[in-house]
């Protein structure tokens, strides 16, 4: 069955970096589009970033474009999330979660997620 | 105006139907989407439930009971998570998704759902 594992989250002050990794199991890892999707203390969730089976399509939302940068290692089976000038914006749970196979964004699998805080 | 507004919250009693509703923002309309729902209990990463743009083209999620259902009103411009027969174990947080645009992932703020 598929399995997603995040790992990489910890208490970072604001302006530090921080590079999370999904490493994934039970599936065809490099047919498949993946995402990271957060969600803050009490709040809804919030897409952050895709790419597609390839690694040739990314996308990412407006509050993280020029901060965050997804990437992936197909012959690794690891999804990255690496995250630069991060603010106390950016605190939450991180999930890394499994999208359709080839073009297909949608978001069907989720880890457990991993939780990063930013705070002074 | 947010892209897909959801209910904050709605109630039920067990064994009674409850409808959840994704509301797309005017200029969009809900015929041209897949809406996803997913379910997340306190706690717990959110669980992908299932996916309606039309009845030929819906997808549901592995072990999903038949209890859940998906729809849209076109009038309403909206998509619809439909729950028959209600149980104590569907208390959970609701939210809405679409793919926008070939490059954004959208997700309504969610509803919760409280079991009476």
């Amino acid at each position: 069955q598929v399995h997603l594992v995040e790992s990489g989250g910890g208490v970072v002050q604001p302006g530090a970096s921080l590079r999370l990794s999904c490493a994934a199991s039970g599936f065809s890892f490099s047919s498949y589009t993946m995402h990271w999707v957060r969600q803050a203390p009490g709040k809804g969730l919030e897409w952050v970033a895709a790419i597609s089976h390839d690694a040739l399509y990314k996308y990412s939302a407006d509050s993280v474009r020029v901060r965050f940068s997804i990437s992936r290692d197909n012959a690794k089976k690891l999804l990255y999330l690496q995250m630069d000038s991060l603010t106390t914006d950016d605190s939450g749970v991180y999930y890394c979660a499994r999208g359709g196979d080839y073009g297909d964004f949608g978001v069907f699998f989720w880890g457990q997620g991993t939780l990063v805080t930013v705070s002074s | 105006q947010a892209v897909l507004t959801q209910p904050s919250s709605l109630s039920a009693s067990p064994g009674a139907s409850a409808s959840l509703t994704c509301t797309l923002r005017s200029g969009i309309s809900v015929g041209s989407y897949r809406i996803h729902w997913y379910q997340q209990k306190a706690g717990r990463p959110p669980q992908f439930l299932l996916r309606y743009k039309s009845d030929s083209d819906q997808q549901k999620g592995s072990g999903v009971p038949s209890r859940f259902s998906g729809s849209t009103d076109a009038s309403a411009n909206a998509g619809i998570l439909f729950i028959s027969g209600v149980q104590s174990e569907d208390e959970a947080d609701y939210y809405c998704m679409i793919w926008h645009d070939r490059s954004t992932a959208i997700f309504g703020g969610g509803t919760k759902l409280t079991v009476l």
